[in-house]
């Protein structure tokens, strides 16, 4: 079964200073990832994907993505954080179901805090 | 276009009560899948609707059901509320292609979700 962890309950950055959340992934053909972003009760925002290609995949609001085959990983990053930036964020990986379909299993996810 | 959409997004009800919820895709999507998310658990798969049928389905009791109408909205169901089933309900919605068409990488968009307390 796939599956992706999430090693950081939370993480602080302050204000302008670049911010990483650490997402590994365990999958058994090809990898398809997400992060999605939660606020306070509100639905998840999807924010990008890797699908296949380019290691570096650039998504909304400034946030990038980098894939490492070899770690297994799929790390978040963004260059300067806003305070506005804090959050939930939640990395997901789509399940391969017989017959196609759509479900992600989802990390535990990681509240980023920014501070002033 | 219009986001997905769930309603009601508040709900209080009592144990052995029966809930429904609903919820509307994005504008020619035509599959939907519901997440319970709760504190303990996280994030959860219930099941997915595509064409009016169950797609995949995740490991919750036989209370949870759902449903999905031609105009591809859809209906989740609690019978026999359990306190244990208060929770953040979120739908989220893609085309629902096949994965020989690309489907594995769609991206589900995600409602609002609706907050449901059991008392």
């Amino acid at each position: 079964a796939q599956s992706v962890a999430q090693p950081e309950d939370q993480v602080n950055v302050a204000e302008g200073n670049p911010l990483t959340v650490k997402c590994t992934y365990s999958v058994s053909g090809n990898p398809y990832l997400f992060w999605y972003v939660q606020y306070p009760n509100r639905g998840l925002q999807f924010l990008l994907k890797y699908i296949t290609g380019d290691n570096l995949v650039k998504g909304s609001y400034g946030f990038e993505a980098e894939f490492n085959k070899s770690q297994t990983s799929f790390h978040l990053k963004k260059p300067s954080a806003l305070v506005s930036d804090s959050a939930l964020y939640f990395c997901a990986v789509r399940d391969e179901v017989t017959g196609g379909g759509n479900k992600l299993t989802f990390g535990t996810g990681t509240q980023l805090k920014v501070e002033l | 276009k219009a986001g997905v959409t769930q309603t009601p997004r508040y709900l209080i009800k009592t144990r052995g009560q029966q809930v429904t919820l609903s919820c509307s895709p994005i504008s020619g999507h035509r599959s939907v899948s519901w997440y319970q998310q709760t504190p303990g658990q996280g994030l959860q798969f219930l099941f997915e609707y595509f064409s009016e049928t169950q797609r995949n389905k995740g490991n919750f009791p036989g209370r949870f059901s759902g449903r999905q109408f031609s105009n591809s909205r859809s209906e989740m169901n609690v019978s026999t509320l359990e306190l244990g089933d208060s929770a953040f309900y979120l739908c989220a919605s893609s085309l629902g292609l096949k994965p020989s068409s690309g489907g594995s990488k769609e991206t589900q968009y995600f409602g609002p979700g609706t907050r449901l307390l059991v008392l």
